[in-house]
């Protein structure tokens, strides 16, 4: 059974960076597919952030690219967002999930940014 | 960028009854790219549909999908107390629609 799990602060200063990381037990990252970062603001709708595939390429939002970094560590069989430039617009719920069609989701954090 | 309409966004309906959603792209979105989840309050979404008509695993047969080009639709034949919720349609590895809340009538 695939498991994502989401760790990472939950709350985040406007202006700084905002990093999560999803590790992922059940199956091994480098044997494929693709893994992705989703949020859904308080009361409203999902919205994809990225994509990243085991081999490392990757694939952005236009509307958050140029803020957006997802890496993989297959040694360490994680995928790791960083959202820079944070405001209150970035609070969310974080997900991620194995993706293309996302099959498998982690149970969500909540992060909030305030100062 | 491909921007993913729904509607109604919301449907009020009674157990039992059909209910019908829509997807609608403002550009042509190949069949195998497009799927369906489902969301209750408080708990991740879940995929119903993938490939645009293809059942995820553990799905109930009263769900359905069909479409292609830019209209896709999600069918619950007769909706079960556990079906109201919101659902989404996505093309793979891109944007969501907003949202279709089923809710009891």
């Amino acid at each position: 059974q695939v498991q994502l799990q989401e760790s990472g602060p939950g709350l985040v200063k406007p202006s700084e960076t905002l990093s999560l990381t999803c590790t992922v037990s059940g199956y091994s990252i480098s044997s494929g597919y693709y893994w992705g970062w989703i949020r859904q603001p308080p009361g409203k709708g999902l919205e994809w952030i990225g994509t990243i595939y085991h081999s490392g390429s990757t694939y952005y939002n236009p509307s958050l690219k140029s803020r957006v970094t997802i890496s993989v560590d297959t040694s360490k069989n994680q995928f790791s967002l960083k959202l820079s430039s944070v405001t209150a617009a970035d609070t969310a719920v974080y997900y991620c999930a194995r993706d293309r069609p996302v099959d498998y989701w982690g149970q969500g954090t909540l992060v909030t940014v305030s100062s | 960028e491909i921007v993913l309409t729904q509607s109604p966004g919301t449907l009020s309906l009674s157990p039992g009854e059909r209910a019908t959603l829509s997807c609608r792209a403002s550009q042509s979105v190949s069949s195998s790219y497009l799927a369906w989840y489902q969301q209750k309050p408080g708990q991740a979404p879940r995929l119903l549909i993938y490939g645009a008509s293809s059942r995820a695993t553990g799905i109930p047969d009263r769900f359905s999908g069909s479409g292609s080009g830019t209209d896709f639709t999600l069918t619950i034949s007769r909706l079960e107390p556990e079906d109201f919720a919101v659902y989404y349609c996505q093309q793979y590895g891109s944007s969501f629609g907003g949202g279709t809340k089923v809710e009891i009538k």
